[in-house]
């Protein structure tokens, strides 16, 4: 079993849809990452969270430490969504992060 | 200055060839970072370099041989390659300790070996 596991693999939805990607973790964590890759490009940090939840524009992120669970929302979606987005966790015992196996988007236009 | 510069973007290289991938960032970030990350696979950790002294190498083979020569700049000398060492090739930095400041990413060097 992996110790970072996203939610859904892959997911398809429509221009618009509400979009909820989730990450499970059975590690103890410092801080979590979501992290966007487009086809062929390199990541970009979304938010990192400790606690709470975050929003940044149409994304918001929320973690819960008690259960290690977090999930990275998208509102109102649309084409230029379409990427992989990855779960990453930074372990609080070194100064490595574990990544999730990340879920593919792609929003309709 | 908030990123994470990596050159080449793209590289080709024969089997006999010597080449350097280069990172640079100026955050004042004292750990860099070298990943692996093959097509629709998540990164694989190669090296960490805390305070410009190597402090993990994840078994990585000698053919990849890194160098921090300062604290702004991060090297990876590459010789006698092999085809299934194509891969993007991603640099990360962050301040040393976990997770304090978080990780930024560069936009990788693409390497294909023929």
């Amino acid at each position: 079993k992996n110790e970072v596991e996203q939610s859904p693999q892959n997911l398809t939805a429509q221009e618009g849809e509400f979009i909820t990607i989730n990450c499970s973790y059975s590690v103890g964590i410092s801080a979590l990452h979501w992290l966007q890759q487009h086809p062929g490009g390199g990541i970009v940090s979304l938010f990192m969270l400790s606690s709470g939840k975050k929003k940044h524009g149409r994304l918001i992120a929320t973690i819960n430490i008690q259960e290690k669970h977090s999930s990275l929302h998208i509102t109102a979606s649309h084409p230029r969504d379409s990427a992989v987005y990855i779960c990453a966790a930074l372990l609080n015992r070194d100064d490595k992060i574990i990544f999730g196996k990340g879920t593919r988007l792609h929003i309709l236009p | 200055d908030t990123e994470v510069t990596q050159t080449p973007k793209h590289l080709v290289m024969g089997m006999t060839n010597k080449k350097s991938l280069k990172c640079e960032q100026h955050m004042g970030h004292r750990a860099m970072y070298w990943y692996k990350q093959k097509a629709k696979k998540p990164p694989e950790l190669m090296f960490v370099y805390s305070y410009e002294k190597l402090s993990i190498n994840e078994s990585v083979p000698s053919r990849f041989s890194p160098e921090c020569p300062n604290s702004s700049l991060l090297n990876l000398h590459l010789h006698a390659l092999q085809p299934e060492d194509s891969a993007l090739y991603l640099c990360a930095s962050s301040q040393v300790g976990q997770g304090v400041g978080g990780y930024t990413f560069g936009s990788g060097t693409r390497l294909t070996v023929v």
